[in-house]
């Protein structure tokens, strides 16, 4: 089946760094998104991503859909300690139903104040 | 608004047993999914359902699992029998029938002893 390759697994970082984060498929994706999800909760959703080559800024945080559709990156600005979560891309993959979404394992970041 | 609620937000049970786990989605959305993550694996989407039908059951892992979505408000997924495989978190999400943003519930945290 289709799978996510998301990176790194985990980052430590002191606050005020820029963080990336990025996820790769050897399939194609018509949808983009990156999810963030705090300790008790669930996941919620930072940006989507429709179009093969959009860039799109939320904040301090930019994503990008790229070009081969097969890959997206997650940019965070300046991080600050309420940035400390595992962050989660997600696709959806070419005939998939609006709700199977493919998920990455996630990239857990610690942001050290 | 109320977002997703999920209950039990935490159960642990013993190999064998039923759990039965109960999701409310926000009011107005006709799409209900759930997902679930076991330990140290990405998420995984279960099934999707529009109003009381069910759309697309692709995930579901096996006849152990079965979800249900009554008069199209609530939902539940029960397990039965568990097995300690199935021990992980269980997240609903909702959203409305032509948007994209899926909205993801707090997790109900099931462990199988």
């Amino acid at each position: 089946g289709q799978q996510l390759n998301q990176s790194p697994q985990s980052m430590f970082i002191q606050e005020g760094e820029d963080v990336s984060m990025n996820c790769t498929s050897s399939s194609i994706f018509n949808t983009w998104l990156w999810y963030k999800q705090d300790p008790g909760e669930g996941p919620v959703l930072l940006i989507a991503l429709y179009k093969a080559g959009e860039l799109t800024s939320n904040g301090r945080l930019t994503a990008q859909f790229g070009i081969t559709r097969k890959d997206s990156f997650l940019n965070i600005s300046a991080s600050i300690p309420s940035d400390v979560g595992i962050y989660f891309c997600a696709g959806r993959g070419i005939g998939g139903s609006q709700g199977n979404l493919i998920f990455g394992k996630g990239t857990k970041l610690s942001v050290k104040p | 608004e109320a977002g997703v609620t999920q209950f039990p937000s935490h159960s642990v049970i013993e190999k064998g047993q039923t759990v039965t786990l109960r999701c409310d989605p926000i009011s107005g959305h006709d799409n209900l999914y759930w997902y679930r993550r076991v330990m140290g694996k990405e998420i995984k989407f279960l099934l999707h359902f529009v109003k009381e039908s069910k759309q697309d059951e692709s995930g579901m892992p096996n006849n152990r699992f079965l979800a249900e979505r009554t008069g199209g408000t609530y939902s539940t997924l029960k397990v039965q029998p568990a097995e300690l495989e199935d021990s992980g978190v269980y997240f609903c999400a909702s959203s409305y029938s032509s948007g994209n943003t899926i909205y993801f519930g707090e997790g109900s945290w099931l462990t199988v002893v």
